[in-house]
């Protein structure tokens, strides 16, 4: 246990669907990320909310949307995604600006899109 | 540009020792962290270096050279439950906005064999 939980762990949904990743830190920290893993390549960073605020968004497909009410909260709401966006979303926190700035991650959750 | 490099796969014995090299090239290197995953798991931190030097924690040390964007993972006395993938991590100090930025490389598939 990292102290960052996701829901659902496991996702398929069709490509007209509709469906949203919840993710929650019990850390006390101030950032929180999305990220996606695909096979044998890099994590990638989506999208970085610190203090709540949308820092960081790396020109992620505007069928991905993140929202963050508070600073343990974010979801990534999804909506008319393409068989390639199958992967696995990971969420993680950190403590904005603090040396190190080690991120914990959840257990993601892995999308099929079918 | 950013780019970090380390080997794909290794394979080594149980009760061995193995080393786990990353390259990296950044515009503003502030720190590198290596992470552990399991297959079908979250990343977890294991370590974290922004001095020149060899860091040690337990069974596991990391070396940094930032003159020579390079850093290596050093596993002792090898366990089967170290297979796993590992993955080297830069942070980035960006140019616009002065933030931080982490960038993961691929990581390295260890095999850790009787």
């Amino acid at each position: 246990e990292t102290g960052v939980t996701q829901t659902p762990r496991h996702l398929v949904m069709g490509m007209t669907n509709k469906k949203s990743l919840k993710c929650e830190q019990h850390l006390g920290h101030n950032a929180m990320y999305w990220y996606k893993q695909s096979a044998k390549k890099p994590l990638e960073l989506m999208f970085v909310y610190s203090l709540e605020e949308r820092v960081e968004n790396n020109s992620v497909p505007s069928r991905f949307s993140p929202e963050c009410p508070n600073s343990s909260h974010l979801f990534l709401h999804l909506h008319t995604l393409q068989p390639e966006d199958s992967a696995l979303y990971l969420c993680a926190s950190s403590q904005w600006g603090a040396t190190g700035n080690e991120q914990y991650f959840g257990p993601g959750t892995r999308l099929t899109v079918t | 540009g950013q780019n970090i490099d380390q080997p794909t796969e290794m394979t080594a014995t149980e009760g061995a020792i193995v080393q786990i090299n990353c390259t990296y090239q950044t515009s503003g290197f502030n720190g590198l962290f290596w992470y552990q995953q399991h297959a079908g798991e979250a990343p977890t931190f294991l370590s974290y270096n922004v001095l020149d030097g060899l860091e040690e924690k337990g069974r596991f040390s990391s070396f940094l050279s930032r003159s020579k964007g390079y850093s290596y993972l050093l596993l002792k006395e090898l366990q089967m439950k170290d297979s796993a993938s590992y993955l080297c991590a830069v942070r980035d100090t960006r140019r616009d906005t002065g933030g931080f930025k982490t960038i993961f490389g691929a990581g390295t598939r260890l095999f850790v064999k009787a």
